[in-house]
C-alpha cells in the first residue's frame, strides 16, 4: 500500500459526459502528479500540482482540467468524454522534488 | 511521448533464475525510478537511483546507471512466481518533475 488513494476504482459512462477522479496523497506529501495509461499511447504525464498551484502541464487535453485543494487532495476531471479518454488513470505522489513518486491504485475509466 | 525503450519487451525464465531488464533513454536525466506493474493494477515503486550514482541494491533488486551510454539495468535475483509483472523505467531530468516512463518490459516467472 503506497498510501495514496484513488475513488473510484472503477468508472462506467458514456460519451459526452464528465467526470471526476479523486486523489489523497501520501500524507505530508505536497506534490500530486496524473498519469494516464492506455494501450496506445502507454502512460503519459497530465498535470503536476504543488501545495495547490499547478507546477508543470503534460499531454493534458483541453476537455480535461484538474486542481489541488487547500488540504492537498486533488480531482481530476474530465469532460466531453470520447471514447479514446478509456484508460487507467493514476495519481502519484511525492514529498520534494526529484525524489520517488508513489502511485494510487488508479482508476479505470471505460467510456461506452 | 516516451523516454525511451526497454529491452527485451517481454522475457520468461524459471523460477529460481536471475532476469535482466534494460532500459535506454535519450535525454540528460536527474534520476531513473524503476516501477513494477501487475496485470492493469498500480504501479509499485522499487527503486530511485540518481544521476550522479551507478549502482544501487534493494533486497533481491540491482540497479545501475550508465549516464554516458543513457541506459539503465534492473537486476532481480533467484526470481520468484510473485516477480510476474511488468516493469517500467521511469525518468525525471532537470528542471522537470514529471516522469516520462519507458515502454516496459513483461516479465513471466515459469514455477
Amino acid at each position: 500500500d503506497s498510501g495514496v488513494t484513488q475513488t473510484p476504482k472503477h468508472l462506467i459512462t458514456a460519451t459526452g459526459q464528465r467526470v471526476t477522479l479523486r486523489c489523497s496523497p501520501r500524507s505530508g506529501d505536497l506534490s500530486v502528479y496524473w498519469y494516464q495509461q492506455s494501450l496506445d499511447q502507454g502512460l503519459q504525464f497530465l498535470i503536476q500540482y504543488y501545495n495547490g498551484e499547478e507546477r508543470a502541464k503534460g499531454n493534458i487535453l483541453e476537455r480535461f482540467s484538474a486542481q489541488q485543494f487547500p488540504d492537498l487532495h486533488s480531482e481530476l476531471n474530465l469532460s466531453s468524454l470520447e471514447l479514446g479518454d478509456s484508460a487507467l488513470y493514476f495519481c502519484a505522489s511525492s514529498e520534494n522534488s526529484y525524489n520517488e513518486q508513489f502511485f494510487g491504485p488508479g482508476t479505470r475509466l471505460t467510456v461506452l | 511521448s516516451q523516454q525511451g525503450e526497454e529491452d527485451p519487451q517481454a522475457l520468461s525464465i524459471q523460477e529460481g533464475e536471475n532476469a535482466t531488464m534494460n532500459c535506454s533513454y535519450k535525454t540528460s536525466i536527474n534520476n531513473l525510478q524503476w516501477y513494477r506493474q501487475n496485470s492493469g493494477r498500480g504501479l509499485v515503486h522499487l527503486i530511485l537511483i540518481r544521476s550522479n550514482e551507478r549502482e544501487k541494491h534493494s533486497g533481491r533488486l540491482r540497479v545501475t546507471l550508465d549516464t554516458s551510454k543513457k541506459s539503465s539495468s534492473l537486476l532481480i535475483t533467484a526470481s520468484r512466481a510473485a516477480d510476474t509483472a511488468s516493469y517500467f523505467c521511469a525518468t525525471t531530468d532537470f528542471g522537470n518533475e514529471k516522469l516520462t516512463f519507458g515502454t516496459g518490459t513483461r516479465l513471466t516467472i515459469i514455477p
